[in-house]
């Protein structure tokens, strides 16, 4: 089955502990995206990567790393979780571009960050 | 910066009813693309209709379809006949020029009363 594969789905930390979500598609995506949504803004994007060792930021980049060394996987970094961070994650990806086609979006994670 | 604007927060309609949802974006390009996705309570983003702005004719999907007023720059989606597994937060997105993203509206959440 076609999917974009991201856990955990739910997280709960605390300020300043690592953590990385991780985020894997089976298509042969060019494209993955990163993605949070928060109430009343919508989802805002962090990071995306265009292809294998081509990543750049997005519109909310602060606070986050990613790294793209394989096609299929893209994870998300936190180095030092802080309370604004708190919010639902997605990972997306697409053929070749994240503008015009669709989006295909894993399942999502709830992080809390006390 | 580039905007979507969902100017409704919530809205309900009796099951079977017609319902339409409203969303406006911002843009000067003449070629670009508009998206509705949609988020039920399991948090998938499921895409439920894509336009794309050079098409005259409005996009449709089963019982959705699209009202896309290129000059004003609207994009309201209709449910028809509308079922108890609608409800959702519905999303519209639209693609900035040279940017590889969507950019989200803030998001309605639709109520199906049965």
């Amino acid at each position: 089955e076609a999917q974009v594969t991201q856990n955990p789905r739910y997280l709960i930390t605390v300020t300043g502990k690592k953590l990385t979500v991780t985020c894997s598609q089976n298509m042969n995506h060019e494209y993955m995206s990163w993605y949070r949504q928060d109430p009343g803004l919508g989802l805002r994007q962090i990071y995306y990567s265009m292809n294998v060792e081509v990543t750049d930021k997005g519109d909310v980049p602060e606070g986050y790393k990613v790294s793209r060394k394989e096609k299929r996987n893209f994870p998300l970094i936190l180095e030092s979780p802080s309370p604004n961070q708190t919010s639902l994650y997605f990972c997306a990806s697409s053929l070749y571009q994240g503008s015009r086609e669709k989006l295909f979006f894993g399942s999502g994670t709830q992080l809390s960050v006390l | 910066a580039q905007t979507v604007t969902q100017s409704q927060p919530e809205m309900s309609v009796q099951e079977a009813e017609t319902v339409t949802l409203s969303c406006t974006y911002d843009t000067s390009e003449s070629d670009y693309y508009l998206f509705w996705y949609k988020q039920p309570p399991s948090r998938q983003m499921i895409l439920v209709i894509r336009q794309e702005a050079y098409k005259q004719q409005n996009a449709t999907e089963n019982r959705f379809s699209v009202n896309f007023q290129k000059a004003a720059k609207s994009f309201s989606l209709k449910i028809s006949d509308s079922q108890l597994g609608d409800a959702a937060m519905y999303f519209c997105a639209h693609n900035p020029t040279g940017a590889q993203k969507l950019v989200f509206g803030q998001g309605t959440r639709l109520t199906i009363n049965p």
